[in-house]
């Protein structure tokens, strides 16, 4: 199974200021025939199921307000929040859609400071 | 537009059967996308448990297989999740999703509420 380490556990960040995620995987999720990275994130909060922000490492959903980016390629990716917002308190999960088993990471916990 | 709703006991008792259903509506459910189950168990993170599209084509996590049956009813719009032989480790909110496309690897982007499931006697 290809495990998913997310970094921080938690961290708390001052309304208006850059939250950083990190996510490792223990192997390659980036497919050389398509050049695509099969990493998502997702956004939940209490009560609700998972959202999802970005598919392929970096292509935001529709919807998705633009504070939200991902980067990285191969085993490293990062999920940035570049100006939290108060409405942004959850919790983090990045998924491999690499092949199966389908795994995620054990989340990152966003809160203000 | 799309939504799921799992549905089926919220109480389970050690050694029986776990069964959900997962009810689609506003889509009529063809071979046309994958449909899994994802669960959480309380204060916990996401465990995938498997993926359906059709009834040649149902993918299990390895660490579930042995005890999980996922089948799909396009004719009443829904899909299924039985888990046998449950433990207090099967304890978990359970949900129900969609794939984004028609590949298997793709994002989960539309959820169920999900539904609190425990295993007690």
């Amino acid at each position: 199974d290809i495990v998913m380490t997310q970094s921080p556990d938690s961290l708390a960040v001052s309304l208006g200021e850059r939250a950083t995620i990190n996510c490792k995987s223990s192997q390659t999720i980036l497919f050389d025939s398509n050049n695509k990275n099969y990493l998502v994130w997702y956004q939940q909060k209490p009560g609700q199921p998972p959202k999802v922000l970005i598919n392929w490492a970096s292509t935001r959903e529709s919807g998705v307000p633009d504070r939200f980016s991902g980067s990285g390629s191969g085993t490293d990716f990062t999920l940035t929040i570049s100006s939290l917002q108060a409405e942004d308190v959850a919790i983090y999960y990045c998924q491999q859609s690499y092949y199966t088993p389908f795994t995620f990471g054990g989340g990152t916990r966003v809160e203000v400071k | 537009q799309v939504q799921l709703q799992e549905s089926g006991p919220g109480l389970v008792k050690p050694s029986e059967t776990l069964s959900l259903i997962c009810t689609v509506s506003g889509y009529s459910m063809s071979s046309t996308y994958y449909w899994g189950w994802i669960r959480q168990p309380p204060g916990k993170g996401l465990e995938w448990i498997g993926s359906i599209y059709d009834s040649e084509n149902v993918y299990y996590n390895p660490s579930l297989k042995s005890r999980v049956t996922i089948s799909v009813d396009t004719s009443k719009n829904q899909f299924s999740l039985e888990v046998r032989s449950v433990t207090a480790a099967d304890t978990a909110v359970y949900f129900c999703a969609r794939d984004k496309s028609a590949s298997l690897y793709d994002a989960f982007d539309i959820w169920g509420q999900g539904t609190m499931v425990t295993v007690s006697s």
